[in-house]
């Protein structure tokens, strides 16, 4: 199985901060990544795929960067709606697979 | 806009089935593939199979295989998830989410999501 590894686990920051966070496969998976966000009780939203490629309506100051094994998605300006947990996952291979997420919280 | 409805929370007994359903609304199933995460509580996400609507086909994790079947019914653009011989670390919250094109793709969009409680 290819495993996912994100860092860091947890993040605190504030609004306004650039932050990055980081997932890297144990094999290389491509640019076969997506991100998503989940806020408590709520599903899992996609934000990135192709590691790069944002998703239709959702905003510019997220961007994803990476191949190979190491990829990364960057909030360029911390807003109060982005506080939440981000997860990546890989499409290369089955089983597909999950990071165990970073959660973003307010500092 | 494709839509993904799920079928309400469950409580079960150790040894006992359950059988979680999600409906399409908003289009139909062509092209698409409907996989299936859970996610325990406070847990990360795990894929747990996918199946294709329009053929039937279906490929479940290795972690999975024997305890889960994945169906569909097509009249009623609803596929469903049955998970066997229930454990208590099988309570989770049970996701159906799409991916069109091939199976091996990002999933969008998610459905709302089943919490289903395995205690006796």
């Amino acid at each position: 199985d290819i495993q996912m590894t994100q860092s860091p686990s947890t993040l605190s920051a504030s609004v306004g901060d650039r932050v990055t966070i980081t997932c890297r496969a144990s094999q290389s998976i491509y640019s076969w990544l997506a991100w998503y966000q989940q806020k408590p009780g709520k599903a899992p939203k996609l934000l990135m795929y192709k590691a790069s490629s944002l998703e239709s309506g959702v905003p510019s100051r997220f961007s994803g960067s990476g191949s190979g094994t190491e990829f990364t998605l960057t909030i360029s300006s911390l807003q109060p709606d982005d506080f939440a947990t981000y997860y990546c996952q890989q499409y290369n291979g089955y089983p597909i697979t999950f990071g165990l997420g970073t959660r973003l919280e307010i500092k | 806009q494709v839509q993904l409805v799920q079928s309400g929370a469950e409580a079960k007994k150790p040894g006992a089935s359950v059988k979680v359903s999600c409906k399409a609304t908003g289009n139909t199933f062509t092209g698409d593939y409907m996989h299936w995460v859970r996610q325990a509580p406070g847990q990360g996400l795990e894929w747990m199979g996918w199946i294709n609507p329009n053929s039937g086909g279906t490929k479940y994790a290795q972690k999975f295989q024997g305890r889960v079947t994945m169906t569909r019914d097509t009249s009623i653009s609803t596929v469903y998830m049955e998970l066997s011989r229930l454990r208590s670390d099988d309570t989770a919250f049970y996701y159906c989410a799409r991916s069109t094109v091939s199976p091996l793709f990002w999933f969008d969009p998610w459905g709302q999501g089943t919490l289903v409680n395995v205690s006796s």
